[in-house]
């Protein structure tokens, strides 16, 4: 059975740093994509970014780019996002989910929707 | 980037009736590539369907989508209690991906 298990809640102040993680198991971890959604208090959901833990390779949307990091440790099944430096714009539910790829006509790993999904890690930041 | 509209925001309806939700996207959805999310309040979102029109695993036929190049719609064709929760719609034909606004079913 496929599970994605995040880290718990989180409560920081602005300027403060945090990493989250997202834990998968029942599949491949190394061969799946794992991306980052972001919904804010009451809110629809926003693509953040996604990695494939093989190779590393990460794409940002670009409201993110630069605003946050994307990382994953293959050898533990662990996908994380990360914040150097928090705003209270930061408060939010995070999701992880697992994408769905194929391989085009040229062999290039495509990413496409997400299939399961982790419980989420409300992050609250506040002075 | 593509911006989905979904419409309406909010419908209000009875268990039973039969109900159409709209994702517009501002440029063609490559391949038709689009799928739908469900989320219940306090949950994490659940896909419903992919390639505009092909249900999950495990999501029942009352569930359909149609539509291609910038009009895409999920039906429901018979509402049940479980059902009242915010649909959302995802391209994954271009990047960036994108998410509609999400539209609400709630019980009249």
């Amino acid at each position: 059975e496929v599970q994605l298990v995040q880290s718990g809640a989180e409560g920081k102040k602005p300027g403060e740093s945090l990493k989250i993680s997202c834990m998968g198991s029942g599949y491949g971890f190394a061969n799946s994509w794992i991306g980052w959604v972001r919904q804010m208090p009451g809110k629809g959901l926003e693509w953040m970014g996604i990695i494939y833990p093989g190779d590393s390779d990460t794409r940002y949307s670009p409201s993110f780019q630069g605003q946050v990091t994307i990382s994953a440790d293959k050898s533990i099944n662990t996908a994380y996002l990360q914040w150097s430096s928090l705003k209270a714009s930061d408060t939010a539910m995070y999701y992880c989910a697992r994408l769905v790829h194929h391989y085009d006509s040229r062999g290039y790993n495509i990413p496409t929707y997400f299939d399961y999904w982790g419980q989420g890690t409300l992050v609250t930041v506040s002075s | 980037e593509i911006v989905l509209t979904q419409s309406p925001g909010t419908l209000s309806l009875s268990p039973g009736e039969r109900t159409t939700l709209s994702c517009r996207a501002s440029q063609r959805v490559s391949s038709n590539y689009l799928a739908w999310y469900q989320q219940k309040p306090g949950q994490a979102p659940r896909l419903l369907l992919h390639g505009a029109s092909t249900r999950a695993t495990g999501i029942p036929d009352r569930f359909s989508g149609s539509g291609s190049g910038t009009d895409f719609t999920l039906t429901i064709s018979r509402l049940e209690p479980e059902d009242f929760a915010v649909y959302y719609c995802q391209q994954y034909g271009s990047s960036p991906r994108t998410f509609g606004q999400g539209t609400k079913v709630e019980i009249k």
